[in-house]
């Protein structure tokens, strides 16, 4: 699986949009890009992955640059509970039985 | 529909004894990985098993070791319990292990 880049930490503003980084320029053509997010002490969270379009759900927004080199995970208004470490994997499609990769990920640290 | 349900959430074990740690995951998933998390290295793969059979294994020494029930229920062990292997033990489910990978709470384990 591709590598991938986040910035160490982050800090958004409460009600503010948060778009946090990640540079996965060796991404290959069948791998996805997923999105987790981990509060304080718990499990993991999914929020969102995509392979080359933009996607929504109720959680975020994910946008891919047209290269797939780099993507933005855009949280559209930040709420104290989104403090927590996000994660950026990338996985190739047929990954069934390999694990999740988990880099270091992005401490965002939502201020009232 | 239930979470992934970990049990128990927490253990304290002395050096050299053994540990049994237990996965319920969401139903209809048959895939069940495996993830120790500690504040030095973050999360790491364990193993993980698809209808009762290890796919694919971590790079971790043969105390660590795990089965799936045919219920999809998944065990892990960890014998003769080093200081080391205090951690964060997260167990994720996925309807194939392609999917999205579902976590549970976790186990946190202390070894004195």
């Amino acid at each position: 699986d591709a590598k991938t880049t986040q910035p160490t930490s982050m800090d958004c503003a409460e009600g503010r949009a948060a778009n946090l980084p990640c540079n996965h320029s060796t991404i290959s053509g069948n791998e996805y890009v997923y999105w987790y997010r981990q509060i304080h002490s718990q499990g993991p969270q999914y929020i969102i992955h995509g392979l080359k379009n933009n996607e929504t759900n109720e959680m975020a927004s994910l946008i891919i640059t047209e290269d797939r080199k780099s993507s933005t995970l855009i949280l559209p208004h930040a709420t104290l509970r989104d403090t927590a470490v996000y994660y950026c994997i990338v996985r190739n499609s047929g990954g069934g039985a390999d694990g999740l990769t988990f880099g270091k990920g992005t401490h965002l640290i939502i201020q009232p | 529909k239930a979470g992934v349900t970990q049990t128990p959430r927490y253990l304290i074990k002395t050096r050299g004894q053994q540990v049994t740690l237990s996965c319920s995951p969401i139903s209809g998933h048959r895939s069940v990985s495996w993830y120790q998390q500690t504040p030095g290295q973050g999360l790491q793969f364990l193993f993980e098993y698809f209808s009762e059979t290890q796919r694919n294994k971590g790079n971790f020494p043969g105390r660590f070791s795990g089965r799936q029930f045919s219920n999809s229920r998944s065990e892990m062990n960890v014998s003769t319990l080093e200081l080391g292997d205090s951690a964060l033990y997260l167990c994720a489910s996925s309807l194939t292990g392609a999917n999205i990978q579902y976590f549970g709470a976790g186990t946190r384990l202390s070894v004195l």
